[in-house]
């Protein structure tokens, strides 16, 4: 399978702070990319997602922010809350045509909230 | 509204051993993909299927295959298992056919290979 990265980041925050998670993406023509949120012994959870058609979009306490030119994807959660403290994943559609369901997945970063 | 069920949710077998997990989708979701994820590999796509036929395939070698029914439950299999098999095996399923919606993953099936 496709080696995507043995490291895994962590960024730490306060409590009430806000966290940026960073995710860079390899595929140009990807034109839809999502967050997910994994907890231990759980699976992926969607946050939100975005088209490439868009730069930003917002959801409850999260904004998804969108670079196309540097192929860049950030999460944004304010107000970080203890609950928020999981491993987040971005994906992107890795194929270039309209069909299917094969995400390529980042490598993932977890979020540790300090109390 | 259930969401994805994978069965069972921890598996322990003997290398050369052949393994099969099943996965019931969201109802009305026609599309299951199945994915591995290892801490050293990440999350990693396996395949897809839609309407009981495969419409995409990782780069996952041979002994990796799955099937879909009529009511969209899937099932993948591994035959001749490796210790590099042991991972957790997610099914996710989606709404549409069409590529570019959302994902809802199950809890997974983690698979020990001894």
């Amino acid at each position: 399978g496709e080696s995507v990265g043995l490291h895994l980041p962590t960024l730490s925050v306060q409590e009430g702070d806000n966290s940026i998670i960073n995710c860079a993406y390899s595929n140009s023509a990807s034109d839809y990319f999502i967050w997910y949120k994994q907890e231990s012994g759980k699976g992926p959870q969607f946050i939100i997602d975005i088209r490439s058609n868009m730069d930003k979009r917002q959801g409850q306490r999260v904004t998804v922010l969108l670079n196309k030119t540097v192929k860049h994807l950030s999460l944004q959660i304010a107000a970080t809350q203890p609950g928020d403290s999981a491993v987040y994943f971005c994906a992107e559609k890795g194929v270039r045509r309209n069909y299917g369901q094969n995400f390529v997945f980042g490598p993932g970063t977890r979020l540790s909230v300090l109390p | 509204k259930a969401g994805v069920t994978q069965t069972p949710r921890y598996l322990i077998k003997t290398r050369g051993q052949q393994v099969t997990l099943s996965c019931s989708p969201i109802s009305g979701h026609r599309s299951v993909s199945w994915y591995q994820q290892t801490p050293g590999q990440g999350l990693q796509f396996l395949f897809e299927y839609f309407s009981e036929t495969q419409r995409n395939k990782g780069n996952f070698p041979g002994r990796f295959s799955g099937r879909q029914f009529s009511n969209s439950r899937s099932e993948m299999n591994v035959s001749t298992l490796e210790l590099g098999d042991s991972a957790l095996y997610l099914c996710a399923s989606s709404l549409v056919g069409r590529g570019g919606t959302e994902a809802f993953f199950g809890q997974g099936t983690r698979l020990t290979v001894v």
